[in-house]
């Protein structure tokens, strides 16, 4: 299965900045995609990065918030826009999806907005 | 879309004892399901998967099993270790989809 590294690990930042979060897949993939998991919480889905168009987003996300790239088919980045407390999360990218494949994950980002 | 859940929000298990966790599904169309273990400050891994052609799977020291009459599946572990402490969760897939949903997950604490 795909290995995928995710940087940062973390990160502290101030509300009203940006912050853009990388995630390199060893070996090309269909389908990557980007999670937030609350503290103690289940994962819950912002969007799906497709490689050569625009990203598809979830209920209750949106692109001008979560702006994400996907230039090929091994490498994504989810941006988190002009920051506030509430964003404080983990965030993690997968990939996977296709016929017969199972889906792996990045190692998360903590993000902490003060 | 597929919607799951897991009944049961923390597990406490003797060392050397067989865990069981279970997880619950809405949409009968589903056709694949994954059972992750996600340790503190690390991302979900992977640890069984499942079609729903089948009923049972078996993996070292795990077994998942499926039973789609009822819409559930759960996953066994044999001989709990302390490094099988962590929270697991359920993720399902519907059918003609690609996006997982994931359960609420189980915090499973081992006892020596």
């Amino acid at each position: 299965s795909a290995v995928i590294s995710q940087k940062p690990s973390r990160d502290i930042c101030q509300r009203g900045t940006s912050l853009t979060i990388q995630c390199q897949v060893d070996s090309q993939v269909t389908m990557m995609f980007w999670y937030r998991q609350q503290p103690g919480q289940s994962l819950t889905l912002i969007a799906t990065a497709n490689q050569g168009s625009e990203a598809t987003y979830e209920s209750g996300f949106v692109i001008d918030k979560f702006p994400i790239s996907r230039p090929n088919l091994t490498f994504s980045t989810l941006t988190v826009s002009n920051m506030s407390p509430e964003d404080s999360s983990i965030y993690l990218c997968s990939a996977g999806g296709g016929q017969g494949v199972g889906y792996t994950f990045g190692s998360g980002t903590r993000l902490t907005v003060v | 879309g597929e919607s799951v859940g897991l009944h049961l929000p923390t597990l406490s298990v003797q060392e050397g004892d067989n865990s069981i966790i279970n997880c619950a599904y809405s949409n009968s169309a589903s056709d694949y399901f994954i059972w992750y273990k996600q340790e503190s400050g690390k991302g979900p891994q992977f640890i069984i998967d499942i079609r729903s052609n089948m009923d049972k799977r078996q993996g070292q020291r795990v077994t998942v099993l499926l039973n789609k009459t009822v819409k559930h599946l759960s996953l066994q572990i044999a001989a709990t270790q302390p490094g099988d402490s962590a929270v697991y969760f359920c993720a399902g897939r519907g059918s003609n989809d690609y996006k997982l949903s994931f359960g609420a997950g189980t915090t499973v604490t081992v006892r020596a």
